[in-house]
């Protein structure tokens, strides 16, 4: 069965400071690993996917198959990056399944 | 990219009582989706909405409940039925593009209060 996990309910950093947003997956193929983002009274939005292997808006995220991880991070938080972010899986043609999700805070 | 719209975008309805929510997207998508989010939860996939045929639901959900219809490729509904306060969420629709690409774009989504 396929499964997220973000382990961090709530993350609070100072702004400036690096952001890392864990998330960790078990699926026994080839996964495509997304992160989804959701700022206050917008809708839910795609951040990056681990295929495109590029940075949005300072952010990245590496697929660690090892590990079965696929963590997001951010050199240094901007207060606009106050958001809700989840991360999701798919395979083939399944629906995406996505983790608890994680309210990143950046505190001024 | 696929721009989805929802009506209504929020209705409080009274127990017993049926609300039918409409997902229309500006495009022809090959697959709909809709989607749960109770308050603080994440979202939790209802069902697969197919075209021309039953839709496919997840554990945990059935068609008698939640009705779905997708009539053509850029629109589907979702209907709650016989409502009680445990159906107050956030109900989602979501729509992929094919042809390989795995990206789901979503709705604004439908806030429901059942009193």
């Amino acid at each position: 069965a396929q499964r997220v996990t973000q382990p961090e309910k709530l993350l609070s950093v100072f702004k400036g400071a690096p952001v890392e947003l864990k998330c960790n997956y078990s699926y026994s193929g080839s996964p495509e690993l997304f992160w989804y983002v959701q700022y206050s009274r917008q809708r839910l939005q795609l951040l990056l996917r681990h295929i495109s292997r590029e940075s949005i808006k300072g952010f990245t995220a590496d697929l660690n198959k090892g590990e079965t991880s696929f963590h997001l991070k951010k050199p240094f938080a901007q207060e606009e990056d106050s958001a809700m972010y989840y991360c999701a899986l798919s395979s083939g043609n399944t629906p995406l399944v996505f983790g608890k999700g994680t309210r990143l805070s950046v505190i001024a | 990219s696929a721009v989805i719209s929802q009506k209504p975008s929020r209705d409080i309805c009274q127990r017993g009582t049926s609300l039918t929510i409409q997902c229309q997207v500006d495009s022809q998508v090959t697959m709909m989706f809709w989607y749960r989010q109770q308050p603080g939860q994440s979202l939790t996939l209802i069902a697969t909405a197919n075209q021309g045929s039953e839709a496919t639901y997840e554990s945990g959900f059935v068609i008698d409940k939640f009705p779905i219809s997708r009539p053509n490729l850029t629109f589907s509904t979702l209907t709650v039925s016989n409502m009680s306060p445990e159906d107050s969420s956030i109900y989602l629709c979501s729509a992929r593009k094919g042809g390989g690409a795995h990206e789901q774009f979503f709705g604004p989504g439908t806030r429901l209060t059942v009193l």
